[in-house]
Formats: C-alpha cells, sequence, structure tokens
C-alpha cells in the first residue's frame, strides 16, 4: 500500500523548458517534504525540502510547491538543463527523519 | 572526499549463503540507515541505528540482521539470501532521528544478486 505516489515513471524535456515533477501522498500527518536526485552509479543526494506550514520554497531554479488539502507536491525545475538528467524521489516524513519515497521519476532533458 | 562508502558496489551470493554489506561514512553523524531498493520501487527502510541503538522496522524481515561496532562502521547481514531480496542496498547517514529537517546522506549502493 503505497503512501507516496509518483505517477510518472518518466519525463522528457527540452532544454530551457520547464519540467514539472509530481507527487502525491496518502496521510495528512506527514509534515515535511523533500526531493531527492540520483545520478546513475551515486546514491540519492538532498535537493530541496517543504515543511507543511508552507505551500513554496523555492532554491534557484527549483520550486517545490505542496498543496495539502490536495496531498500533492510538486518540483518544477526552469529552465531545465541536461545535467537535469536524473531520477527525483520525492519523499515524506511525519514526524522525525525517517523517510517515505515515491519509486522516482527518470527526467530526460534533451538538447 | 567521500563522505558515506559501501562496500562492495555489487555482491553477488548463492541462495541461502550469508552475505554481509558494508557501510562506512566520514561525517561522524549519529544515525545510519539501510534502505533496500528492489527494481522500479521506492527505497523502503528496514533498520536504523541511533549511536548503538538499534531500531527495527516493523516489516523488516528476521533474514535481515545489522551490526554497528562504532560510530564509523554499519554493516547489514542477511542471513540466507532469498532471490526475493536481489535488490540495491542504500546506506544513509543524519546527525539525528527525531528531526525532520535533519539531511540524510546516502552512499552509493551495493547491488546484490541472489542466484
Amino acid at each position: 500500500d503505497q503512501q507516496v505516489k509518483q505517477n510518472s515513471p518518466s519525463l522528457s524535456v527540452q532544454e530551457g523548458r520547464i519540467s514539472i515533477l509530481n507527487c502525491d501522498y496518502t496521510n495528512s500527518m506527514f509534515d515535511y517534504f523533500l526531493w531527492y536526485k540520483k545520478y546513475p552509479a551515486e546514491g540519492p543526494t538532498f535537493l530541496i525540502s517543504i515543511s507543511s506550514i508552507k505551500d513554496k520554497n523555492e532554491d534557484g531554479r527549483f520550486t517545490v510547491f505542496l498543496n495539502k488539502s490536495a496531498k500533492h507536491l510538486s518540483l518544477h525545475i526552469v529552465p531545465s538543463q541536461p545535467g537535469d538528467s536524473a531520477v527525483y524521489f520525492c519523499a515524506v516524513t511525519g514526524g522525525g527523519n525517517k523517510l517515505t519515497f515515491g519509486t522516482g521519476t527518470q527526467l530526460k532533458v534533451e538538447l | 572526499d567521500a563522505m558515506v562508502i559501501q562496500n562492495p558496489r555489487y555482491q553477488v551470493t548463492q541462495f541461502g549463503k550469508p552475505v554481509t554489506l558494508s557501510c562506512s561514512q566520514t561525517l561522524n553523524h549519529n544515525v545510519m540507515y539501510w534502505y533496500q531498493q528492489k527494481s522500479s520501487q521506492a527505497p523502503k527502510l528496514l533498520f536504523h541505528y541511533y549511536d548503538k541503538d538499534f531500531n527495527n522496522e516493523a516489516d523488516t524481515p528476521d533474514n535481515f540482521q545489522s551490526r554497528r561496532p562504532n560510530t564509523s562502521f554499519c554493516f547489514l547481514d542477511i542471513r540466507s539470501p532469498g532471490l526475493g531480496d536481489a535488490a540495491m542496498y542504500l546506506c544513509a547517514t543524519s546527525r539525528e532521528v527525531a528531526i525532520s529537517t535533519d539531511t540524510q546522506y546516502f552512499g552509493p549502493g551495493t547491488r546484490l544478486t541472489v542466484l
């Protein structure tokens, strides 16, 4: 029973355009939401996060949006660059630092 | 420069033959985690250590054990690997386990194959 869902296994975007990655969760008790990025042969690395008391957090080209009523999280990357090609994992916590991950979305940014 | 190191990167074992995966860290973090990621699935937390305190997830099979002899090292022991245990095993560390905002740092993983 997946608590965190990333329904798009893959996404292809042209360089310079916006990439939008989506994530849905089931438990309204989750209070902290994160995105991790993973390149081949490397471990996931932390990208950006948002607390449940906010609806937007921005860090350079990366913005995370949280819609608590819809239990939906999204990551916007603009402009997308070829180096952004990676697998992106959504993760959540419900108090404490134990992460529950989604299945990941493979982003490919094409020239 | 590496912060979380996992050895070996690839491990092949036989059905039922015990296997040990290794993780070490140079961050001096209190918490070390083990995750299992099967093909096309989400990484799933197996257990974590806060210092020497071991915390097992409720649905982690008894076949999986862990040891943390010191702050830097943590081992994952699979006592009798089955075909279903073939997966990527990820080790991660963080300073604290009770603080949501504390970043977890991951190693590159060990890919386990069971023949």
